[in-house]
């Protein structure tokens, strides 16, 4: 049984840097096709992609948000964790983790989603 | 990467079929055959219901169906249920160098 869930705080000031974490179980990021992403999504508003870890270290990154950006997984400890700098109120949201499926193709599991609200 | 183009509402009737769109970039949507399609209940994470344009995961009802034209796909409820609506998200994967784009989303009234 595969599932996510992401933590971290519920409330950031604008300029600070978010830190998210993303436990999950069910599967390896070591397994080959393995993949993880991270979605946002703000109040009332559509989903938006922001980056994705695969098994073998590989990292995409939204290109609109690519320098604010970093994934980073911990095989170990069943976690992948994203950083976003320089926070700003445009990016309350909340925040999903998800597999992505083997082909890399959709998204299979979501987590339950995180609300992070940035204040100025 | 801009969005993909969805209907902000659609309604029907129970029992009735309703379409959602999708409309892209001939890059985006046209020449890749990796739409899949989100149900998003309120307060709720989104759920997989159509993965590489028609193809629905085990446990998705088959009232639900996808299929694509050119550069817009399309997301076909049959038989609309109480317990369709929700907001409607569709994606498409357009390679690692552009990823993954989502749709604006749509909004499905049973009246």
């Amino acid at each position: 049984q595969v599932t996510l869930k992401e933590s971290g705080p519920a409330l950031v000031k604008s300029t600070q840097t978010l830190t998210l974490t993303c436990t999950f179980s069910g599967f390896s990021l070591s397994t080959s096709a393995m993949r993880v992403s991270w979605i946002r999504q703000p109040p009332g508003q559509a989903l938006e992609w922001l980056a994705r870890i695969d098994w073998d270290d590989d990292k995409f990154y939204s290109t609109s948000l690519k320098t604010r950006l970093t994934i980073s997984k911990d095989t170990s400890k069943n976690q992948v964790v994203l950083t976003m700098t320089n926070m700003d109120p445009v990016d309350t949201a909340t925040y999903y983790c998800a597999r992505i499926d083997g082909s890399g193709t959709h998204i299979e599991y979501w987590g339950q989603g995180t609300l992070v609200t940035v204040s100025s | 990467q801009s969005a993909l183009t969805q209907p902000a509402s659609v309604s029907g009737s129970p029992g009735q079929s309703i379409t959602i769109s999708c409309t892209g970039t001939s890059n985006i949507v046209g020449s890749y055959k990796f739409v899949s399609w989100y149900q998003q209940h309120p307060g709720k994470a989104p759920k997989l219901m159509i993965y590489e344009v028609s193809k629905r995961p085990s446990g998705v009802s088959n009232r639900f169906s996808g299929s694509k034209s050119g550069n817009t796909a399309s997301l076909t409820i049959s038989g609309l249920q109480a317990e369709d609506e929700a907001d409607y998200y569709c994606c498409s994967y357009a390679g690692s160098s552009i990823s993954y784009v989502f749709g604006t989303g749509t909004k499905v009234t049973v009246l």
